[in-house]
């Protein structure tokens, strides 16, 4: 079935730097894939939409030049963080919709821990 | 207005007893989809069951049902017979449109316990 995965899956980093989380649709084309954030004991909360080929559109209130995304293929699309700071501490998850799929399919990558110090 | 609502943080319930999760949900879009998820703690997102606004039937799926009461904007999922393994964070979300390529909104979820 189909299968999304990320990379990496845990990442510590130092404040200032930028890290990139990639999403990768291992066994089917996504046109479009979805950013989520998830704080401790909460909800997802979602990002921004990343469309193959074009901008992603993001969510009010997050910062698109701080959270940068690339969808350069029909199989990944990449979360950059750029100069992270402890605040950027979060669970981040990607989903991905099937092209042609069932309405309601819509696959989740497993996950990125990072940690910003 | 929050468009899913989870209202119940906690929910704890005996081993082989039923559970029932409690979702409502707000829409003006007449076409929509309402899931379940089952994060533990590892934090993977497990598709459970799904509703489409249109579905006449409430939704099954092994020991998962969810009672689809559209005039009154409600979405529970009922767990049957639980399990240890079943312990975990359950959220509610509702997608608007019918494309699987449309966004997902979450309800703040409710942390199930199952006790032995």
């Amino acid at each position: 079935g189909a299968v999304v995965s990320q990379h990496p899956s845990r990442v510590i980093c130092k404040s200032g730097t930028s890290v990139k989380i990639e999403c990768r649709s291992l066994d089917f084309q996504a046109t479009t894939m979805f950013w989520y954030r998830q704080f401790p004991k909460q909800s997802l909360m979602l990002m921004a939409t990343s469309n193959e080929g074009s901008k992603a559109t993001y969510e009010q209130g997050v910062e698109k030049d701080k959270f940068l995304i690339n969808h350069a293929s029909l199989t990944l699309s990449t979360l950059t963080v750029t100069s992270a700071h402890p605040e950027d501490s979060s669970f981040y998850i990607c989903s991905a919709g099937l092209i042609g799929g069932s309405p309601y399919e819509q696959y989740f990558g497993p996950g990125t821990r990072l940690t910003v110090t | 207005a929050q468009k899913i609502t989870q209202t119940q943080p906690g929910m704890f319930v005996q081993e082989k007893e039923a559970v029932t999760l409690d979702c409502t949900y707000d829409t003006s879009d007449p076409s929509y989809g309402l899931f379940w998820y089952k994060q533990p703690s590892s934090g993977e997102m497990i598709f459970l069951i799904y509703q489409g606004s249109y579905d006449q039937q409430n939704a099954t799926e092994g020991r998962y049902s969810l009672n689809f009461q559209k005039a009154r904007k409600s979405a529970n999922l009922v767990i049957s017979a639980s399990q240890l393994g079943d312990s975990a964070m359950y959220f509610c979300a509702m997608r608007e449109g019918v494309s699987s390529n449309y966004k997902l909104t979450f309800g703040k979820g409710t942390l199930l316990t199952v006790n032995p």
